[in-house]
């Protein structure tokens, strides 16, 4: 069974710009978390998306934003990047009851804002 | 709200020696525990959880953890540390009556296994 993949792998923006990053989970998973790894603040929870509904978020201002489409695949989007914002950006699956849930995470996209 | 406070940002330990990686919790509910291991330029790999009554829980690689709720600990431990050992360690509490909620992460342990 494939892993959870995400693209790009590497992306470098500069200040005031918008990013899109993407992810695929593993098949017949249908919960999609992303976090946020930083040296500075550790890893931290952005949002999660069960059946296209972001059932939670964490404490992120609202540049951050995402969406799951029909076939599970998560997008989260960054408007008006900030230097603060170069992280390695984790997305992670799941099958999504209510009950614990192991999480499957992906490589991570690096992004790099200039 | 739940906590992780793993002690020690950096633990180095000889190849064949025993490895202990410490984590504490905060949680004013019953928490599901995990301890998560990250390779340079990897995501995080699972190596355990803890999600019962069983308070020894076995994981990959020959890890293990105990939890002890009257010393709110989840410590991870493994016999003989081997070369390909040596990672960053994140240890993950998530409250258990609310039904997938996110992982709330400790700073992480880099392990340094030395020849």
């Amino acid at each position: 069974k494939a892993g959870v993949t995400q693209t790009p792998r590497y992306l470098i923006k500069t200040r005031g710009q918008q990013v899109t990053l993407s992810c695929s989970p593993i098949s017949g998973h249908r919960s999609v978390s992303w976090y946020q790894q930083t040296p500075g603040q550790g890893l931290q929870f952005l949002f999660e998306y069960f059946s296209e509904t972001q059932r939670n978020k964490g404490n992120f201002p609202g540049r951050f934003s995402g969406r799951q489409f029909s076939n599970s695949r998560s997008e989260m989007n960054v408007s008006t990047l900030e230097l603060g914002d170069s992280a390695l950006y984790l997305c992670a699956s799941s099958l999504g009851g209510n009950d614990v849930n192991e999480q499957y995470f992906g490589p991570g996209t690096r992004l790099t804002v200039t | 709200a739940q906590s992780v406070t793993q002690l020690g940002s950096h633990v180095s330990v000889s190849e064949g020696a025993l490895v202990l990686l410490r984590c504490n919790y905060s949680s004013s509910v019953p928490p599901y525990l995990f301890w998560y291991v990250q390779y340079p330029n990897q995501g995080l790999q699972l190596l355990l959880k803890y999600t019962s009554a069983a308070t020894l829980v076995k994981g990959i690689n020959d890890f293990e953890a105990e939890f002890k709720k009257s010393e709110t600990s989840f410590h991870l431990t493994k016999p003989s540390a081997h070369m390909s050992d040596a990672a960053e360690y994140f240890c993950a509490v998530s409250a258990r009556n609310s039904g997938n909620t996110p992982l709330v992460f400790g700073k992480g342990t880099r392990l340094s296994v030395i020849a």
